[in-house]
Order: C-alpha cells, then structure tokens, then sequence
C-alpha cells in the first residue's frame, strides 16, 4: 500500500538553528498539505499546495516559515530561525485532488524539539 | 468561521464495552466529515467518511459514525472497543467551498482491561 514518506522522523535543533522537512507523498496525488501539531491539539494546516502552487497559506509564519513544491511531486518546509515555541509534531498529508474527495492520507510525521 | 467540537478531551473505557465519541460541528452547508484515529507517535489514518446520502457510515476496525443533521453532530461508535483501540481520535470538517480541513481538538481514548 502507497504511503506517503518523511524524513527526518525526529529532530532536535537549538533555538536560531534552521531546520528543513521533507515530504514524498502518494504518487500521484495532486494536493499535499502541511501541518503543525502542537501536543493535546488537533493538527493546524500550515501550508497547502495543488500541484505546485500554494493555495492556502493563511497560517504560515511567513517570516520564519517557508514551503516549496518545486516540481508538484515532493515538498520541503523549512524553519529558520526555529524558536521554542515551534517544538511540535509537523505531519504531511496529501490527497489526489480534484475536487472528487477530500480525505487525506498522512506520513509518520516529524517530532521537533527547540532547545 | 467553521469550526469543529469535541466536547471529551479523554474518554476511559473498559474493553469489550461499547464506546461514543462526540463531535459538533459548525458549517452552514452540508459538510463533508471525518473521522481520524492517530496512535502515539504517529501520523492519522482514516477511519470513516461522510459526503452524502446514508447518514450512517461503516468504517474500517468496527467504527460507525452517524450524522445527524438537526443536531450538528458526528458521533463515532464501536459495539465492542479493543485495547489495540486505545489512541487519539480526531473528528473533522471539509469546507466544500475552500477546501480547508479543520480538525477538531481530538479525544483520547484509554482502554482499561
């Protein structure tokens, strides 16, 4: 069965580092989305892309955050600097798009801790 | 703005019993709905769906959901809850225009023996 893959599963990093995320999601699917989870809370879309363009990205801090889908397959979601409060579980998820289902499937994600 | 509620923060069941857990939504349209289950550590993985039509849904592991209109609601069910059911359970909404998930707070569920 497909999955969708990212790395590193878990990262420590110290506050003003910069850390980058990666994401391979279900070949073929159209839409990938990020998202921040902090523990206790449901998950937060950060970033969504169609293809390769962002369609929502509403809640990225954009000064620290960025994301790219450079070819509409894989994606990266860069922080720098990371600060404390960034400490979360960061899941990527991806549907095939199109407007025919909005289910998603999501990776193992990627634990972060800011020391 | 819509929005997703689910009223327990933790649930304690004993296993075999049946378990509900609750999920309100807000969204003036009909919603599309979900039902996700997360295991410690790990990412979500669907359980069930609703678009349209029966407002009772079968999942995967034994779930059901049932929407209820007039209620705003989305409970999820299991007869018979196992201790391998034990994790966290996150009810969601799609909005059909903007194709935004909002996921709701989630439920923890212990499973005592």
């Amino acid at each position: 069965e497909a999955e969708v893959a990212q790395s590193p599963r878990y990262k420590i990093t110290e506050k003003s580092q910069a850390v980058a995320f990666w994401c391979d999601p279900i070949s073929g699917h159209a839409t990938l989305y990020w998202y921040r989870q902090i523990l206790g809370q449901g998950p937060e879309l950060l970033v969504q892309f169609q293809d390769e363009s962002v369609v929502d990205d509403s809640q990225l801090p954009k000064d620290r955050f960025s994301a790219e889908r450079l070819k509409g397959v894989d994606s990266t979601l860069k922080i720098q600097p990371a600060e404390l409060g960034d400490s979360a579980m960061y899941l990527c998820a991806s549907s095939p798009g199109g407007g025919q289902t909005y289910e998603q499937y999501f990776g193992p994600g990627t634990r972060l801790t800011v020391t | 703005a819509q929005s997703v509620t689910q009223p327990d923060i933790h649930i304690t069941v004993s296993e075999g019993a049946s378990l509900e857990l609750r999920c309100n939504y807000s969204y003036g349209a009909t919603p599309y709905l979900f039902w996700y289950v997360q295991s410690p550590g790990q990412g979500l993985q669907l359980l069930l769906k609703y678009f349209s039509g029966d407002t009772l849904v079968q999942g995967i592991k034994g779930f059901e959901a049932e929407f209820k209109r007039s209620q705003s609601s989305f409970n999820l069910r299991k007869p018979s809850v196992h201790w391998s059911d034990a994790a966290e359970y996150f009810c969601a909404v799609v909005n059909t225009g903007g194709f935004k998930t909002i996921f709701g707070a989630g439920t923890r569920l212990f499973v005592k023996a």
